[in-house]
């Protein structure tokens, strides 16, 4: 069965520092994935996706990914972290490609961001 | 500018009790979700429809039902709540599978 594992539930960094999240995944073939950011009492916001193409993903908030095929690998990067990036991040995949894709996420266990001053 | 509203916020139900927790999205997407969360466990899909007049089982679906009563509509029952389904409930919306989706605010339901 497909499983999403983010390495760490629990990650501090001082403002300003890198920003680092693991997210790895089991499939023999290449899934979408996705981080989604829960910041307190909120629904999941999409920070960004990888489906094809550039394997380097940017997306909000400065934010970037690597997909990584040969790592099974998707972690998420931000050069400097900011107090206002303090929430809960979830990485995520969709396990089907093409027609087959019914839209369904597997979730990773979530890794929870402090950010320090 | 809505996007996925869930109803109630929140809710506190005795044991054996019923209830229906309400979704509706107006992006006119294909696709709906009903996802649970809880601590240290990530969001576990319960049910899904991927279409109007479709609907799916996903990870953990014992003790629920779901209607998709129309396009933007997709609601999530608890026939006899038990104390295992307090958790924080999740409605998502995506255009088609594989699109990105859109998530509401969340129902927090206790069950006592």
């Amino acid at each position: 069965a497909q499983s999403v594992t983010q390495l760490g539930s629990h990650v501090s960094v001082s403002e300003g520092a890198l920003v680092l999240l693991r997210c790895n995944y089991s499939s023999s073939v290449p899934p979408y994935l996705f981080w989604y950011v829960q910041y307190p009492n909120q629904g999941l916001q999409l920070l960004l996706k990888y489906t094809t193409g550039a394997t380097l993903v940017k997306g909000i908030n400065g934010f970037e990914a690597e997909f990584k095929k040969s790592e099974t690998s998707f972690h998420l990067t931000k050069p400097s972290a900011h107090m206002s990036d303090a929430a809960e991040y979830f990485c995520a995949v969709s396990p089907l490609r093409g027609s087959g894709n019914t839209g369904k996420l597997i979730f990773g266990q979530g890794t929870t961001l402090q950010v320090k001053p | 500018n809505a996007g996925v509203t869930q109803t109630p916020k929140f809710q506190v139900l005795k044991t054996g009790q019923s209830m229906t927790l309400q979704c509706a999205q107006d992006m006119n997407h294909n696709s709906m979700y009903w996802y649970r969360q809880d601590p240290g466990m990530g969001l576990r899909l319960i049910y899904y429809s991927a279409s109007e007049g479709t609907t799916d089982k996903g990870e953990v679906p014992n003790g629920y039902n779901v209607s998709r009563l129309n396009k933007r509509e997709f609601s999530l029952r608890l026939e006899s709540a038990a104390p295992s389904q307090t958790s924080v409930y999740f409605c998502a919306s995506s255009l088609q599978g594989a699109q990105p989706q859109h998530f509401g605010d969340g129902t927090r339901l206790s069950i006592l």
